[in-house]
């Protein structure tokens, strides 16, 4: 079955240190792939996205992430973290599944930001 | 952008009462309209897929006669959370996914907050 994996359910970082929060997929086709970010009480914004081509993707707000299809993963990057970042942060896979297509989130993870 | 909104953003209910939420698609048409519940500090977990003009498809272990979701033009789709109770309190979010869009994203609404008292 198709699955996302967050290894880190909460992370913490000095502003100006560099991030890497973790995604691994479960898909036995090509996926397509999210990364979206939640701040408290909101709904999602995505910050970028994977469906094909270069494997080194570029994003919102200075993100980005690369697809590896050896490690079933899609690990999401910023070289300088801001305290604006803090939020929770989710890597999602679509899904193609009898006519339904749907999105599949990770458990999420939760950034935190020391000054 | 795509923007999605929905109403209210925050609602109080007594326990047995119905409450309505609102889903719109404001710039673009969506065929496509996901309902989502989120408990505090988790995942979103997807509880049903609303086609306009059809039956919504409710994903294993959400009852149907309990959230009823209504997608009856392409910019609109509802859920009614019906006798209300405790335990329905949650964040609820929306995502529409535009017509005219190849590229498989949703665009997610703010969410709605509901309290049961």
């Amino acid at each position: 079955a198709q699955s996302v994996t967050q290894p880190d359910i909460h992370i913490t970082v000095s502003e100006g240190a560099s991030l890497e929060l973790r995604c691994n997929y479960s898909y036995g086709a090509t996926p397509y792939l999210f990364w979206y970010v939640q701040s408290p009480g909101q709904g999602l914004q995505l910050l970028l996205k994977y469906f094909s081509g270069d494997t080194l993707v570029q994003g919102i707000k200075g993100f980005e992430a690369e697809f590896k299809r050896s490690q079933s993963s899609f690990n999401l990057r910023k070289p300088s973290v801001h305290w604006s970042d803090a939020a929770e942060y989710f890597c999602a896979v679509f899904t193609f599944s009898g006519g339904y297509n749907k999105l599949i989130f990770g458990a999420g993870t939760r950034l935190a930001v020391h000054p | 952008g795509a923007v999605v909104s929905q109403h209210p953003s925050r609602v109080i209910c007594k326990s047995g009462t119905s409450v309505k939420i609102e889903c719109r698609s404001l710039d673009f048409q969506a065929t496509t309209m996901f309902w989502y519940r989120q408990f505090p500090k988790q995942s979103l977990m997807l509880m049903a897929t609303s086609n306009e003009g059809s039956k919504a498809t409710y994903e294993q272990g959400v009852e149907k006669d309990k959230f009823l979701i209504n997608h009856a033009s392409l910019t609109l789709s509802t859920l009614t959370v019906t006798s209300a109770h405790p335990e329905d309190s949650s964040f609820y979010i929306c995502s529409a996914r535009d017509l005219e869009d190849v590229a498989y994203e949703q665009y997610f609404g703010p969410g709605t907050r509901l309290t049961v008292t």
